[in-house]
């Protein structure tokens, strides 16, 4: 079954590095995802997506402190430079020919 | 810059048949794939499902089938039935675009701002 883990929480300090995880299930560890970030009473924003090779492509306009990387069936995002607008709940996203499988988000908190 | 907006009633009888409409500008619906996402209030996303008007449409199966997605590429729009709802399917309820028809990628590029559809208990 395809599914998606990330923690629930994490918190960074403001103008730090912050690296978010998302892990795939068992025999999918080379499946690509979707990052999402959603601000809070605003709808999602795609991010970028993020290859199981570590290469990735952004959406338009996405700044370049966030990057993305991935290891074995970990795929992760990580914010540098942080900013009080980065505060958001994070989602990842990844498919198969006939589902699509959102994780549970994990909601940053800037410090 | 492509841009969606959700429209439809946002208050939905218990037992009766929620219908929302996504509008799609500066960009074709052909050649994509278009799907809704759901988050109840307060939790996180679920897929209800997608189409390609070349591929056909494919559900989430937890839905048991209560749901139809189609396109009307006259007026670029796509549409969601949802029928015999019930208090837990009050959400905000989201259009999206996926990909390209026939590529194998699912990843959602594009959001719309959500609309919040409401069905008493």
């Amino acid at each position: 079954q395809l599914v998606l883990t990330q923690s629930p929480s994490a918190s960074a300090s403001l103008g730090a590095s912050v690296k978010l995880t998302c892990t795939l299930s068992s025999g999918h560890s080379n499946y690509a995802i979707a990052w999402h970030q959603q601000q809070p009473e605003k709808g999602p924003r795609y991010l970028m997506k993020l290859n199981s090779d570590g290469s990735h492509t952004k959406g338009n306009g996405i700044p370049d402190r966030f990057s993305g990387s991935s290891a074995g069936a970990e795929r992760f995002l990580t914010i540098s430079s942080l900013q009080s607008e980065d505060e958001a709940d994070y989602y990842c996203q990844t498919w198969a020919s006939d589902i699509v499988v959102f994780g549970g988000g994990t909601k940053l908190t800037v410090l | 810059q492509v841009q969606l907006q959700e429209s439809g009633p946002v208050l939905v009888r218990p037992s009766e048949t929620l219908s929302l409409t996504c509008s799609v500008s500066d960009g074709s619906i052909s050649p994509y794939y278009w799907s809704w996402i759901r988050q109840p209030p307060g939790k996180g996303l679920e897929w209800i499902g997608f189409l390609c008007s070349s591929e056909g449409t494919t559900y989430n199966s937890s839905l048991k089938s209560r749901a139809t997605i189609s396109l009307d590429t006259s007026k670029n729009q796509f549409s969601l039935r949802l029928r015999s709802v019930t208090a837990a399917d009050t959400a905000l309820y989201y259009c999206a675009r996926v990909g390209y028809c026939g590529d194998h990628s699912r990843a959602i590029d594009y959001w719309g701002q959500g609309i919040l559809v409401t069905v008493p208990s």
